[in-house]
């Protein structure tokens, strides 16, 4: 079976202030992918990260920095000093490598307060 | 080079009509899938298309559900004497490769903006 759990609903910070949203899954597949989508209000998902289940470095890109952990099923996402432009709905997904579909999470909603 | 679209961008229909829902993938892609997406949900995987033919149509909730692709390429979503609980966004998007066959590994699909479908 596999499932993705945000279980951060709903995250407010003000502007400029880092945070983390966590996502923790659940796969029996020895390769799969992990994947993270911003969703804003406008509707269309934006693709921000992948990443396969055999390469645990961690990636930043400019403000954005992701944490996987094989260890704790763990690929949780930092944003460092947090824009309004950040607020969004942020979705992490997972897909096995001979699967045919994403397996979302529920998302975690983020507000940035000027 | 241009994305996955869809149309109409919004639907509002009454309980018991017939709907459709298409979906232009990027051109070449041979996989395309649809999605549903609740409010305040993740979205959740209905169909999913190798070329012509459904590969797997496992998330499709019940037999009032049904979706095609011809040609391999536009594909329509269609949906029988709908209910309120149909309402939702569906997503559509295509990937250049069959899964587990991507060069890369990646599996990445690419989506479009969804049509948001309303029934009262």
């Amino acid at each position: 079976a596999q499932k993705v759990t945000q279980a951060q609903t709903e995250i407010s910070v003000v502007e400029k202030e880092d945070v983390t949203l966590d996502c923790v899954y659940e796969t029996r597949d020895t390769t799969y992918y992990l994947f993270w989508y911003k969703q804003p209000p406008s509707g269309e998902l934006v693709f921000l990260i992948r990443r396969n289940s055999f390469d645990e470095q961690n990636e930043i890109s400019g403000r954005y920095s992701w944490n996987f952990q094989k260890s704790t099923s763990s690929f949780n996402f930092t944003i460092t000093a947090s824009q309004v432009v950040d607020s969004a709905v942020y979705f992490c997904a997972l897909i096995p490598n001979t699967g045919n579909q994403f397996y979302f999470g529920t998302g975690t909603s983020l507000t940035v307060i000027p | 080079g241009a994305g996955v679209s869809q149309t109409p961008s919004n639907k509002v229909t009454e309980k018991g009509k017939y709907v459709e829902l298409r979906c232009d993938p990027i051109s070449g892609h041979t996989a395309l899938y649809w999605y549903r997406q609740s409010l305040g949900q993740g979205p959740e995987f209905l169909i999913y298309f190798q070329g012509t033919g459904a590969a797997d149509d496992s998330g499709l909730p019940n037999d009032r559900f049904f979706a095609v692709r011809p040609e391999g390429s536009v594909s329509t979503l269609k949906i029988q004497r709908t209910e309120r609980g149909d309402s939702a966004v569906y997503l559509c998007a295509s990937s250049p490769t069959p899964p587990g066959l991507d060069p890369k590994g990646y599996n990445e699909q690419f989506f479009g903006p969804g049509t948001r479908l309303t029934v009262l």
